[in-house]
């Protein structure tokens, strides 16, 4: 099983561009979780899926949307790139209560 | 948003030594406790999770709960320096988990 995998692993936008950053998980979970960590501080949620068609709102949603349109995937897009965006996005998923981690994606915008 | 704190360190232990890194949760409610290990530039992984009061052992790991005074602790014995790293306390909110800041580990050779 690959786990979670996320694309790309590096990525620089320029202010006002968009963008989607993939995320797919191979172990059938139902859960998935989209996390910004900013340097120094932990992980806060932007937003999460208990299954396919269904996603809620984390802590930090704004300037950012998903579609959970399969069980495997969980697509986050950026729309209007801000320098306060600049971060690493992690992906997670669950089957349940303990979440595994994919290896990350840092986005710097400029 | 229920918070769970971490004092940041570093926390500096000498190699072999017990390392003991605490966290405390605001939600009187909750269930299911996790531990995290985060290395620099790495991804979170998974090193325990507790739902009981009391201890629970994995080999140089231990969880321990305390749910009436509401924190959470994990103790590493025999430190190693490949034990350096960021340990992020993790508490269960419905179907998310809420993280604390994180307690940087130091492992001295």
């Amino acid at each position: 099983n690959a786990g979670v995998t996320q694309t790309p692993k590096f990525r620089i936008l320029k202010i006002g561009q968009s963008m989607t950053l993939q995320c797919a998980q191979d172990m059938n979970h139902n859960y998935m979780y989209w996390y910004r960590q900013d340097p120094g501080m932990g992980l806060k949620l932007i937003y999460y899926s208990v299954g396919a068609g269904i996603t809620d709102k984390g802590e930090v949603p704004n300037g950012y949307n998903v579609s959970r349109s399969t069980t495997e995937d969980f697509p986050l897009r950026l729309e209007l790139a801000a320098p306060s965006q600049t971060s690493v996005y992690f992906c997670a998923s669950s089957p349940r209560d303990e979440q595994f981690f994919g290896p990350g994606t840092r986005l710097t915008v400029l | 948003q229920k918070e769970v704190e971490q004092n940041s360190g570093p926390l500096s232990v000498p190699e072999g030594a017990i390392a003991s890194l605490n966290c405390t949760y605001s939600d009187r409610g909750s269930q299911s406790f996790f531990w995290y290990r985060q290395y620099s530039g790495k991804s979170p992984e998974l090193i325990m999770f507790i739902y009981s009061n009391g201890d629970k052992e994995d080999g140089r790991f231990t969880a321990q709960l305390n749910k009436a005074s509401q924190y959470v602790s994990l103790l590493i014995r025999d430190s190693q320096p490949s034990d350096s790293a960021t340990y992020l306390c993790a508490v269960q909110e419905g179907n998310k988990l809420v993280f604390g800041a994180g307690t940087i580990l130091r492992v001295k050779s």
